[in-house]
């Protein structure tokens, strides 16, 4: 099973700022990963698909990139609206594994 | 719009097996893939099958001598069934339209 490993587990951050979340795997693939944002009570909310095509109704503030092993999430410019916990998941190899989350707080 | 609704019982004795059924709209389960995620504090995001547009189901190996899954084509209904659960089974269950759609998710708690 494909691990993937995200850093850091939290985030501290304040509105406006740039800042770039990290996604790890245990085997290198070409670009089968996505990213989820999900908010409490909610699922997870598709942002980024074949680690860098923006989901429909993404704000451009959103982008991914990576292949291999190392891929990221940018978010350009937070908003109040992005705190959240972001995940990477994989859908290269079966089981699609997800990582174990990385926690944006407000600063 | 394509919306899934996840319907069961959300308290499962131990040993017993846990039911949930997805109900689909605005999309035919005949095409795309179609599948079951559950969430843990401990154990995060786990995908726990899926089915190709051909039907058939595949599993995750650490699930598979527990699991089974079906549809029901005329209902647009697709099913979970995970046997002889244990406490470490309690999660909030999703089912999903291959990654995008999400339904809102059922919580299943083990527990005499």
């Amino acid at each position: 099973e494909m691990v993937m490993t995200q850093s850091p587990g939290t985030l501290s951050v304040s509105p406006g700022e740039r800042v770039t979340l990290s996604c790890r795997a245990s085997q290198g693939f070409s670009t089968n990963l996505a990213w989820f944002q999900q908010k409490p009570g909610q699922p997870p909310s598709l942002l980024v698909y074949d680690a860098s095509a923006r989901a429909s109704g993404v704000p451009a503030r959103f982008s991914g990139s990576g292949s291999g092993t190392d891929f990221t999430l940018t978010i350009s410019s937070l908003q109040s609206e992005d705190f959240a916990v972001y995940y990477c998941q994989q859908y290269n190899n079966w089981p699609y594994t997800f990582g174990q989350g990385t926690k944006l707080e407000i600063k | 719009q394509v919306q899934l609704h996840e319907s069961g019982p959300g308290l499962v004795k131990p040993s017993e097996t846990l039911s949930l059924t997805c109900t689909v709209s605005g999309a035919s389960i005949n095409s795309d893939y179609w599948g079951w995620v559950r969430q843990t504090a401990g154990e995060g995001l786990e995908w726990i099958g899926r089915f190709v547009p051909s039907g058939s189901a595949v599993y995750n190996p650490s699930l598979k001598t527990r699991v089974a899954m079906s549809r029901d084509t005329s209902k647009n209904q697709f099913s979970l069934k995970l046997n002889s659960v244990t406490a470490s089974d309690t999660a909030l269950y999703f089912c999903v339209r291959d990654l995008n759609i999400w339904g809102r998710g059922t919580m299943v708690t083990v527990s005499s």
